[in-house]
């Protein structure tokens, strides 16, 4: 198997807040993990992509001051959402994969997050 | 960065095979071609990949010419369940990137 939790599934919170998202593969070594970000209606959006123990790399557009995304062990990588405002409000999902440029990304449930 | 192309939205019948094509003029060399599905709320889920030809699994075939101009997810007798989104992913020639198609929304009557 290649099961990937995510927590929390959903999170409402204030604006200013910042936002902590677990991924974690529970029965494989996961040497990279995906970020991803998505509208309603539309496809995923690649934010960021993370090796073990390195730093992450961003999609243009993608503010790794107010993502930061952390990738300690080879099963937890972590999404901070620091002092989220209205407009970070979005579906967040990671995924992560083993070693190897064409195995598969396994994916987590998502995490939806409101920012009132 | 490689562009894709896939139809919005499919409708079909249950018991009917569904085909589900996304094309792909520029795609990296070296990387294989994978689909997922995906229902509301929740994340992807992984269903077939491939290189070139034919690949078949439990659940669905993948069809990939000599040109990998394009690949077409075929679903054998489809059942209401497999009412969802299907994506193709496949990598950019240039820096490396996995990039999502737009999606198929799938709706299966009965």
């Amino acid at each position: 198997g290649a099961v990937v939790s995510q927590h929390p599934s959903w999170v409402i919170c204030k604006s200013g807040t910042s936002v902590k998202i677990e991924c974690r593969s529970l029965d494989f070594q996961a040497t990279t993990m995906f970020w991803y970000r998505q509208f309603p209606k539309q496809s995923l959006m690649l934010m960021a992509t993370s090796n073990e123990g390195s730093k992450a790399t961003y999609e243009q557009g993608v503010e790794k001051d107010k993502f930061l995304i952390n990738h300690a062990s080879l099963t937890l990588s972590t999404l901070t959402v620091t002092s989220a405002h209205p407009e970070d409000s979005s579906f967040y999902i990671c995924s992560a994969a083993r070693e190897g440029r064409n195995q598969p990304q396994h994916f987590g449930d998502g995490t939806r997050l409101s920012i009132l | 960065l490689a562009k894709t192309t896939q139809p919005i939205s499919m409708d079909s019948y249950e018991g009917q095979e569904v085909n589900i094509t996304c094309s792909h003029n520029n795609i990296a060399t070296n990387d294989y071609i994978t689909w997922y599905q995906q229902f509301p709320s929740q994340g992807p889920r992984f269903i077939i990949q491939g290189y070139k030809t034919k690949v078949t699994n439990e659940v669905a075939s993948l069809f990939i010419p000599a040109d990998r101009k394009s690949s077409t997810l075929s679903l054998p007798r489809v059942s209401l369940s497999d009412t969802a989104v299907y994506y193709c992913l496949v990598g950019d020639p240039q820096g490396g990137k996995l990039i999502f198609g737009q999606g198929t929304e799938l709706s299966v009557k009965p």
